[in-house]
């Protein structure tokens, strides 16, 4: 059974922190990896895609990836309380690239 | 560009009622999903379509049928609802990159 594991949370950190979200997987052939923030009642929103080793950063966030651990992890800096949300982590299926496997997602709130 | 719309937003229906959910995109992607999401359940996956004439069971298919219309459509249909399909369902696409895009989700009770 392929798994994704995420800390359920809640996380909560001061408006302007860094928020530090961690994501397990155990499909060690997964190339692909993915975030995404779900509001309260709305659909999941892409905001990181990662493919390769290494930091990749796109504004305030940063999507880390280590392939060896089998370790993908999404900072966000300057942490505002418009980032309170859950963060859905999602690893492509090995066996079957038109599949992703999802965590339950680690719920943040960003205290003012 | 609309991206991924669904219809309806909201619905309820009685135990044994039928109804079909509809999905599409417009961003020529090949691969269509449909998913329920329940509390603490998180993204369940039920049918998905990696192309235009094929559709494949996702681990909760029992209860759902689905047909791909076109590359643009792909719905849902629950021939004998029950409480237990009571849940959001997204509809979602795959782009170049393997990347997921979602609908707004329908909120479906069932009495």
């Amino acid at each position: 059974q392929k798994e994704v594991e995420q800390n359920s949370g809640p996380l909560s950190v001061p408006e302007g922190a860094i928020a530090s979200l961690n994501c397990t997987y155990s499909d060690r052939g997964s190339q692909s990896f993915f975030w995404y923030r779900q509001y309260s009642g709305k659909s999941p929103e892409l905001i990181m895609s990662i493919y390769s080793n290494g930091d990749k950063e796109d504004g305030r966030f940063t999507a880390q990836l280590n392939k060896a651990s089998q370790y993908v992890s999404l900072l966000i800096r300057d942490s505002q309380p418009s980032d309170s949300a859950t963060y859905l982590c999602a690893v492509l299926n090995a066996g079957n690239n038109r599949k992703l496997i999802w965590g339950l997602g680690t719920s943040l709130a960003v205290n003012p | 560009n609309a991206g991924v719309t669904q219809t309806p937003k909201f619905q309820v229906l009685k135990t044994g009622q039928s109804m079909t959910l509809q999905c599409a995109q417009d961003m020529n992607h090949n691969s269509m999903y449909w998913y329920r999401q329940d509390p603490g359940m998180g993204l369940r996956l039920i049918y998905y379509s990696a192309s235009e004439g094929t559709t494949d069971k996702g681990e909760v298919p029992n209860g759902y049928n689905v047909s791909r219309l076109n590359k643009r459509e792909f719905s849902l249909r629950l021939e004998s609802a029950a409480p237990s399909q009571t849940s959001v369902y997204f509809c979602a696409s795959m782009g170049l990159r393997y990347e997921q895009y979602f609908g707004p989700g329908t909120r479906l009770t069932v009495t």
